[in-house]
């Protein structure tokens, strides 16, 4: 089975810096994707980014890139000029590519210092 | 607007009284699922639907009943509600795109109480 693993509960930024979440899964799948979702205080679930597993090439999305390292099964969060409204919960996800079936870690708690 | 809607977004009920959450998507998606999420353990997936009648459990299907019977629609049951299912439930729809899923699509989110 497919497991996520988000190994910090809790982190910090100040405004305008950057920060780094940390992601790892587990899987023999060949074909898969990950995700970011943020989760704000409003509970909503909200796409940041996606990144195909075929996909040599990093995804980017304005202020958001990852760091997709296949081979260490490693999905990192970057977050450029962290700004206020980035404050949430931020949880990393896995997908195989043939059905539904979604694994998510347990979040990492992001906060954004002014 | 496409959406995922969910209703109740709020409920507070006792063990054992059987209940109904809805979940209803516009996007004509075929995939559906529910998830429960609880602190220090993220979402987890209870069951899902690849299309109209064809659904399969998830990671915590225990306690819970699904229904596919229209695309947009994707009940999830509890039939006989306990303590440990005081959850925030999330619905979600994906479509397929090119033989494999992208993204879900995800609704408001329903905090259920159990007493």
């Amino acid at each position: 089975a497919q497991t996520v693993t988000q190994s910090q509960p809790e982190m910090s930024v100040q405004e305008a810096e950057t920060v780094t979440l940390s992601c790892t899964y587990d899987t023999s799948e060949n074909n898969y994707y990950l995700f970011w979702y943020k989760q704000p205080p409003s509970r909503q679930m909200i796409l940041v980014i996606r990144q195909e597993a075929y996909k040599q090439q990093n995804a980017t999305e304005n202020r958001f890139s990852v760091n997709f390292q296949k081979a260490a099964k490693s999905f990192s969060l970057k977050i450029s000029d962290s700004q206020l409204g980035d404050t949430a919960m931020y949880f990393c996800a896995f997908m195989k590519g043939n059905n539904n079936d979604m694994r998510f870690g347990a979040g990492t708690r992001l906060t954004v210092k002014p | 607007e496409a959406q995922v809607t969910q209703n109740p977004r709020y409920l507070i009920t006792v063990t054992g009284k059987k209940l109904t959450v809805t979940c209803s998507q516009n996007m004509n998606h075929e995939y559906m699922s529910w998830y429960r999420q609880d602190p220090g353990l993220g979402l987890r997936q209870i069951y899902y639907s690849m299309n109209v009648e064809v659904t399969d459990k998830g990671d915590v299907p225990e306690g819970y009943k699904v229904s596919r019977k229209e695309k947009r629609n994707f009940p999830l049951i509890l039939e006989s509600p306990s303590p440990n299912q005081t959850s925030l439930y999330f619905c979600a729809s994906n479509t397929l795109w090119g033989g494999t899923s992208v993204e879900q699509f995800f609704g408001p989110g329903t905090r259920l109480t159990v007493l």
